[in-house]
This record gives structure tokens, sequence and C-alpha cells, in this order.
């Protein structure tokens, strides 16, 4: 399966500010998928990132307040916006290949 | 109705015993199943994928999938305590859609 790295690993942020996720897989994919984990908890998928277009959201997220972007087959990233502690979870991109997905190892998000 | 539901947990087995993991899920279009072991701090880990009625087995892992019954299961079979960890279950949410719906999770603890 593809190797999938996420930058960054963990990060503490203060509310009212963003930060900015990268995914980086090692062979062409075509599709990319954002996830979240909140503590305790299992994984909600917030967007299909889609290369050369808008991503596709689903119900409860918003492009507001997670920006994606998907330059190439390669590469998305995952923009947090004006965080709250609500929003303190891991993050992580999967890929599709064949039927099958396939995570990062995440980004552990805490707001303070 | 969750898309997905997992026998709660969690389930503790001596080393050696067979683990059983219970999954169930609503939309009967659904067409791909699969299993992921979650260690704590880590990623979701993809161990069996299932399309067909019947068993599928891998090592000492075996899954089962009854379509009539919406139902599919995880068998670990010789449990070691490396194998203490959550298991979720994720389901494609119908006819031709690649997007997977996640159960809450079962942790497995493996006592020594």
């Amino acid at each position: 399966s593809a190797v999938i790295s996420q930058k960054p690993s963990r990060d503490i942020c203060q509310r009212g500010t963003s930060l900015t996720i990268q995914c980086q897989v090692d062979s062409q994919v075509t599709m990319m998928f954002w996830y979240r984990q909140q503590p305790g908890q299992s994984l909600t998928l917030i967007a299909t990132a889609n290369q050369g277009s808008e991503a596709t959201y689903e119900s409860g997220f918003v492009i507001d307040k997670f920006p994606i972007s998907r330059p190439n087959l390669t590469f998305s990233t995952l923009t947090v916006s004006n965080m709250s502690p609500e929003d303190s979870s891991i993050y992580l991109c999967s890929v599709k290949e064949s039927y099958e997905q396939y995570f990062g190892p995440g980004t552990r998000l805490t707001v303070t | 109705q969750k898309e997905v539901e997992q026998n709660s947990g969690p389930l503790s087995v001596p080393e050696g015993a067979i683990a059983s993991l219970n999954c169930t899920y609503s939309d009967r279009g659904s067409q791909s199943f699969f299993w992921y072991r979650q260690y704590s701090g880590k990623s979701p880990e993809l161990i069996m994928s299932i399309y067909s009625n019947g068993d599928k087995e891998d090592g000492r892992f075996t899954a089962q999938l009854n379509k009539a019954s919406q139902y599919v299961s995880l068998l670990i079979r010789d449990s070691q305590p490396s194998d203490s960890a959550t298991y979720l279950c994720a389901v494609n949410r119908g006819s031709n859609d690649y997007k997977l719906s996640f159960g809450a999770g079962t942790t497995v603890t493996v006592r020594a």
C-alpha cells in the first residue's frame, strides 16, 4: 500500500488561530480523504479532497472552517481555521487504493 | 439507528483464546466491509477486508459476512497480548459509494 506521511505530527495552538496540516503520499492516488477523531471517539469523515476542484464536504463541515487544497495526485492540505478547544482532535488523511482505504499517521491537535 | 454498530466492549480475553467482535450495518446497499486495528495513540491499520458472503481467513484473523442479516464479524484466534487494541468496523455507505462509515470501535484486552 501507499506510504502516507503527515506534518505536523502534533501541535498545540491557541484559540482563534489556524493550522495547516499536510498529507503527502508516495504514489499518485485519485481519492484522498480527511477525517477527524475526537478524544475517545471513532472516525468522522470531514471531506473528500478532489484534485483540481473544490473538496466535497460532509454534513456538519464547511469550507470556511476546514479549507482543503489538492494541488496534485500526491499531496493535500487541511486547514483548521479560527480554532476553538472543541477542535482538539486527531486529524487523519487517508487514500483509497482499489476498494480499500489506508490512513496516514495522523496529526494530534490541541487547542488551548 | 446508527449506520454502523459494534458490540460496545471492552472485551477482555485470556491469551490463547478466541476474541469475537461483531458489527451490524443499516444500509442494505453496502458492498465493502473492513476491519481496522488501532493501537492507542496510533492511526487505524487495515487488517481485513471482505466483500462476499461467507468467511475470509488471514492468519489468525477470520472475517465473516452475512449480507442478509447485515452482519459482519471478526474472530481473532490464539489471541496474543499484541492484539490488545481497538478494532473498528467500517462499511461503505451504499452501492457505488466509496465513502466509509465507522463504528464506535471495540476495545480488546488480551490478558497474559
